[in-house]
Formats: C-alpha cells, sequence, structure tokens
C-alpha cells in the first residue's frame, strides 16, 4: 500500500491558471513532509519543508500547506517556467533517515 | 550549501560488465548520504544509506552494493550488470542533523544493452 500518493499524474494548465497539486499521505506519525521540483533529466530540488498541520509556505508563485492527512502545493499564476515534475516525501516518526517519496505529479505550463 | 556532484552524467554498459558511479559532497561535513534509482512511473527507490564512513545500510536486497570510503564520498558499484540494473541514479546528501531535507546531484543515466 502507497503511504504517498499524489494527483493528478499530470496536469496542463494555460499561463496565469492558478491551480493546487495534492499529496496525501497515511504514515503514522509525520517527522516532516518535503516538496521537490524536478526538471527532466536533472536531480529534484528542494523547495519545502513543512512539519506540523496548519504550516504554510511560500516561495514565488507557489505555496505549500499541510493538513494532518494532506498537503496541498498552491500554484498562483503560473508561467511556462514551472514546467517540471513536482515530487512529495514524508519522513514518518521514528525515522531519522527515509523519505518515502510520491510518484510525483507532471506538471505542464502553456503559453 | 551542499552541492552534490555525480558522474558520469549518461553510461552505456553492456550486460555482465562492471559498475562504478561515484558521488561527492561539497559545503557540508559527516552529511548523510543516499542512493536513490528512479524509474519511470514508479517515483523513488532508496537503494543504500550511510551516516558515516564505512557504514552501509541496504534499502532492498539486489545486484547493486555501495562503499564510503570517505566523509565526503559515496559509491555505487556493482560486479556484474543486469538489464534490469538501468534507470536514473540519484546521489543525496543531507546534513546529518535529524529532519533535514535531503539534495539531490543531478544523476546518472544508466543504460543496459
Amino acid at each position: 500500500e502507497d503511504q504517498v500518493t499524489q494527483s493528478p499524474e499530470a496536469l496542463r494548465l494555460q499561463e496565469g491558471e492558478s491551480s493546487s497539486l495534492n499529496c496525501s499521505y497515511t504514515v503514522s506519525g509525520l517527522r516532516g513532509l518535503f516538496w521537490y521540483r524536478q526538471d527532466p533529466g536533472k536531480g529534484p530540488e528542494f523547495l519545502f519543508t513543512l512539519y506540523s498541520a496548519g504550516e504554510e509556505k511560500e516561495k514565488e508563485r507557489l505555496k505549500a500547506t499541510l493538513t494532518k492527512k494532506e498537503s496541498f502545493l498552491h500554484i498562483t499564476a503560473p508561467k511556462p517556467e514551472d514546467s517540471a515534475t513536482y515530487l512529495c516525501a514524508v519522513r514518518q516518526q521514528g525515522s531519522n533517515y527515509k523519505l518515502t517519496f510520491g510518484k510525483g505529479t507532471l506538471l505542464t505550463v502553456n503559453p | 550549501s551542499q552541492t552534490i556532484h555525480q558522474w558520469p552524467a549518461t553510461l552505456v554498459q553492456p550486460v555482465g560488465s562492471p559498475l562504478s558511479l561515484e558521488c561527492t559532497v561539497e559545503g557540508t561535513s559527516n552529511p548523510n548520504l543516499y542512493w536513490y534509482r528512479q524509474a519511470a512511473g514508479r517515483g523513488l527507490q532508496l537503494l543504500f544509506y550511510s551516516v558515516g564512513i564505512g557504514q552501509i545500510s541496504s534499502e532492498v536486497p539486489q545486484n547493486l552494493s555501495a562503499s564510503r570510503p570517505q566523509d565526503r564520498q559515496f559509491i555505487l558499484s556493482s560486479k556484474k550488470l543486469l538489464l534490469s540494473d538501468s534507470g536514473f541514479y540519484l546521489c543525496a546528501s543531507d546534513g546529518g542533523y535529524s529532519n533535514q531535507p535531503q539534495h539531490f546531484g543531478d544523476g546518472t543515466r544508466l543504460s543496459i544493452l
């Protein structure tokens, strides 16, 4: 059973069309939830860490939020350069190291 | 900030040949180091992690091994490659403090013929 599920698998937006990506998790006891951006042929680039329900982080057009069961990555007025795969990962209680990743959402922003 | 170097960027190897992928880290000391494999549609799979020199933990049984000969050097190896070893291999590092984000290198695309 997947512990981290991301939806949708793929999302196409027009430039300026805001939307949200979802990451739901089923781990018992969350130590941290991490968002990454991955461009084709590159390694994931760290975006945000969220530690507790109600927490929010922002960076440019991106805003990440966290509840007890899921996280959202809100993209406001996206631009074509925001096109990438967005990955979510969780670290659960009892683990100092291991991250469990979702399969990602492929975002395409058309001009 | 940390910088993770991986090489080579791409590699094509015949079945049965050996493998050595290297990862080095700059900008931090005593990092935790990780090897992942990323397959299309399957997400990142943790292969090995290391919390110190000579300390290696394996997450899944496989045809690969890892070594950490120096604090900021992590090597992924195989004696005989299988077709199923093809994939995108990523090295990652965190600061060694608990609950820190991992930072990734740009990966090696390995194709087995």
